[in-house]
């Protein structure tokens, strides 16, 4: 099955710098890879997703990267802000429709 | 749209107990997934529904667990008998095809 690993697992910026977390995955018939933000004590949800036809997405403040050569993506948050606090979680999965979640990063924005 | 429903939001039951718990998926999803977080483990896929429909339950941990779903609207997982390290956060999640899951508030279980 997909193994998705996930790094670092602790992040801390300063507001206003830049954060990004990274994934690689194993299953190369993977094709959608969709990052989810989880606050304390809320469900995760989703803040931006990629297919494999497509090598980079943004929206706003944040955008993700996809090497599928290299099995790997990257989220990243410009001008990150306080309540970007919480914890992100990766996932990858290909046509069987499960996700396969990365361990998650919990990012700490420092006023 | 109310979003994906799940009761109860908490669940404190005694080792043995059985436990239910429920939820209500998005109307029109196709896919209903069911997924335990632990600090230990993560987020572990527990089994998958395709239009209401078991396709894949190799996440369910052993035969104390089982799941069901009767109908588009609705589906339960039950735990019996219940034993501490079933304490978890069980989320409920349902999609349209593969345009990203949409998962409900949690069910926080403890089993003491």
């Amino acid at each position: 099955g997909e193994n998705v690993e996930q790094h670092p697992s602790t992040l801390s910026v300063q507001e206003g710098d830049s954060a990004v977390i990274k994934c690689t995955y194993s299953d190369s018939a993977s094709n959608y890879f969709p990052w989810y933000k989880q606050e304390l004590g809320k469900r995760p949800q989703l803040i931006i997703d990629i297919r494999s036809n497509v090598g980079e997405k943004k929206d706003q403040r944040i955008a993700v990267t996809l090497n599928k050569t290299a099995k790997h993506f990257s989220l990243h948050i410009t001008e990150t802000q306080p309540e970007d606090s919480a914890v992100y979680f990766c996932a990858a999965s290909s046509n069987d429709y499960k996700l396969s979640f990365g361990a998650g990063t919990t990012v700490t924005v420092r006023a | 749209d109310a979003g994906v429903i799940q009761s109860p939001r908490h669940e404190v039951t005694e080792m043995g107990q059985e436990v239910t718990l429920r939820c209500k998926p998005i109307s029109g999803h196709d896919y209903l997934f069911w997924y335990r977080q632990t600090m230990m483990r993560g987020l572990e896929l527990l089994i998958y529904f395709n239009n209401n429909v078991p396709i894949d339950d190799s996440g369910m941990p052993e035969d104390r667990f089982s799941a069901k779903m009767p109908n588009a609207s609705f589906s339960t997982l039950k735990i019996q008998p219940s034993e501490p390290r079933d304490s978890a956060v069980y989320f409920c999640a349902s999609s349209f095809s593969l345009y990203g899951y949409t998962f409900g508030s949690g069910t926080r279980l403890t089993v003491v």
